[in-house]
């Protein structure tokens, strides 16, 4: 099985809001990422997990909150979002941090702050 | 620092013509990099990648690329293209932290 699974697909939230988007994998992968992608560009790195700790956040604004409860599940919480964080929101896992394996990407929950 | 570029925002091929999708990379070091599509609405799949060895490497339907270290590329290749190989195409270059730095993107358009 080389599937990662989001939740929800979509999701329509209004800047007041708090919400959480939700990750899941069941490959044995160590390694956990949040990215975004905004339409017809490069997904941007938001924060990698490694064995359940934080490891790289790449400066991103508090109102974006990972969570990694167990080497299966990453979330990222969302308060008070700002319409340029409209987005298609990507997880994906990999066996380790730092390794020559490849990046298992999630199909991603499109996010639209009204 | 690490880089890679896609020169070409766009590829248009023709039904059973080979396709090109261009990708040139700056690093230090050996690089370990890396084919990803995207299809509208979806995740990213990944297509194969170079690590050492082969210069040629064969990854998923029918995809193949060639690693050449002195003109620093790492072009996407496929004997013969279909129209559903019609997707956005990103070459990434992976850092000692597991990052993947993604190139700009290259849209593949195959007409019947």
């Amino acid at each position: 099985d080389t599937e990662v699974t989001q939740t929800p697909k979509h999701l329509v939230m209004g800047m007041t809001n708090k919400k959480s988007l939700k990750c899941e994998q069941h490959m044995g992968h160590r390694a956990m990422y949040w990215y975004k992608q905004k339409a017809k560009k490069p997904p941007e790195l938001m924060f990698v997990y490694s064995y359940e700790k934080l490891s790289i956040n790449e400066s991103v604004p508090s109102r974006f909150s990972p969570e990694c409860p167990n080497s299966s599940l990453l979330n990222l919480h969302l308060h008070a979002l700002q319409p340029e964080d409209s987005a298609l929101y990507l997880c994906a896992s990999s066996h380790r941090q730092g390794d020559s394996d490849e990046q298992y990407f999630g199909p991603g929950t499109r996010l639209t702050v009204t | 620092a690490q880089s890679v570029a896609q020169p070409e925002d766009q590829v248009n091929v023709a039904e059973g013509n080979p396709l090109t999708v261009k990708c040139t990379y700056s690093v230090s070091g050996n690089p370990y990099l890396f084919w990803y599509v995207q299809y509208p609405n979806r995740g990213l799949q990944f297509l194969l990648k170079y690590i050492t060895g082969d210069n040629l490497v064969k990854g998923s339907y029918g995809f193949e690329a060639e690693f050449n270290k002195s003109q620093t590329s790492f072009h996407l290749k496929k004997p013969s293209a279909l129209v559903s190989d019609s997707a956005l195409y990103f070459c990434a270059v992976r850092d000692y932290r597991g990052k993947l730095i993604f190139g700009q993107g290259t849209e593949l358009s195959v007409k019947p």
